[in-house]
C-alpha cells in the first residue's frame, strides 16, 4: 500500500498569511494527488486534483504542486473561511489512501 | 445538481451487522464508479472500498475486507455497505464518495452517516 505522510499536523496562521502544507507518497504516484478541505462537521470537498488542477469554484489562493513523491498545498492571503483541516489523498492505485490531515487554526 | 444522501447509521452491539445505503441524484448513477470512506470520531479520513459503475471491479482496505461488502442496484441509483461482525473500532461517520468520471479522484462527497458499535 502508498503510505501518505502529511505535515505539519496542525498550524496556527494568521489573516491574510500564507501556509504550505505538505504530503510525502512511499512510493512514485506521478500526479495522482487530491486536496480535500473539511470543516467541522461536514463532509470533505475537493480543493485540488491532479496535484495543481483547481476544482471549479475554488478561489486562487490555493495551489498545489509537486510530482512523483513530494506534493504541497499552498493557501496564500489566508481568509477567515480557510481555517479547517486539510487533507491529501492519492489515487494512483487502490487501497487509496490518505494523508494524517493538516488543522490550520487562526492565530 | 449531483448529490449523494447516506442513510441507514445506527448503534449497534458488537458483533453484530448493519447495511448502509447511498443513494444519487441529479446525475447518471450508473456511469460512475463510487467508494464508502470512514471518519472516526476525532480521527482522520479512511479509505474503505471502490466498485465500479458496472460492479465488474471492487476492491477493499485491508481493515474490513471479509467483513464489509460493497454493492450496488444501478436500477434504483443506490450504493450499499453491508457490514458485519462489527466492532467498537468501526464507530465512525461513514460516507459515500463519488468518483470523478474517467478521472478517478473523488469529486462528490454525501453528508455521511453515522454508525457507533457499543454494547
Amino acid at each position: 500500500d502508498i503510505q501518505m505522510t502529511q505535515s505539519p499536523s496542525s498550524l496556527s496562521a494568521s489573516v491574510g498569511g500564507r501556509v504550505t502544507i505538505t504530503c510525502r507518497a512511499s512510493h512514485d504516484i506521478s500526479n495522482f494527488v487530491v486536496w480535500f478541505q473539511q470543516k467541522p462537521g461536514k463532509a470533505p470537498t475537493s480543493l485540488i486534483h491532479a496535484t495543481s488542477s483547481l476544482q471549479s469554484g475554488v478561489p486562487s489562493r490555493f495551489s498545489g504542486s509537486g510530482s512523483g513523491t513530494d506534493f504541497t498545498l499552498t493557501i496564500s492571503s489566508l481568509q477567515p473561511e480557510d481555517f479547517a483541516t486539510y487533507y491529501c489523498q492519492q489515487y494512483k492505485t487502490y487501497p487509496y489512501t490518505f494523508g494524517q490531515g493538516t488543522r490550520l487554526e487562526i492565530k | 445538481e449531483a448529490q449523494l444522501v447516506e442513510s441507514g447509521g445506527d448503534l449497534v452491539e458488537p458483533g453484530g451487522s448493519l447495511r448502509l445505503s447511498c443513494g444519487g441524484s441529479g446525475f447518471t448513477f450508473s456511469s460512475f464508479n463510487l467508494n464508502w470512506v470512514r471518519q472516526a470520531p476525532g480521527r482522520g479520513l479512511e479509505w474503505l472500498a471502490h466498485i465500479s459503475y458496472g460492479s465488474t471491479v471492487i476492491h477493499y482496505a485491508e481493515s474490513v475486507e471479509g467483513r464489509f461488502t460493497i454493492s450496488r442496484d444501478n436500477a434504483k441509483n443506490t450504493l450499499y455497505l453491508r457490514m458485519n461482525n462489527l466492532r467498537p473500532e468501526d464507530t465512525a461517520v461513514y460516507y459515500c464518495a463519488r468518483e470523478k468520471y474517467y478521472d478517478y479522484w473523488i469529486d462528490l462527497w454525501g453528508q455521511g452517516t453515522l454508525v457507533t458499535v457499543s454494547s
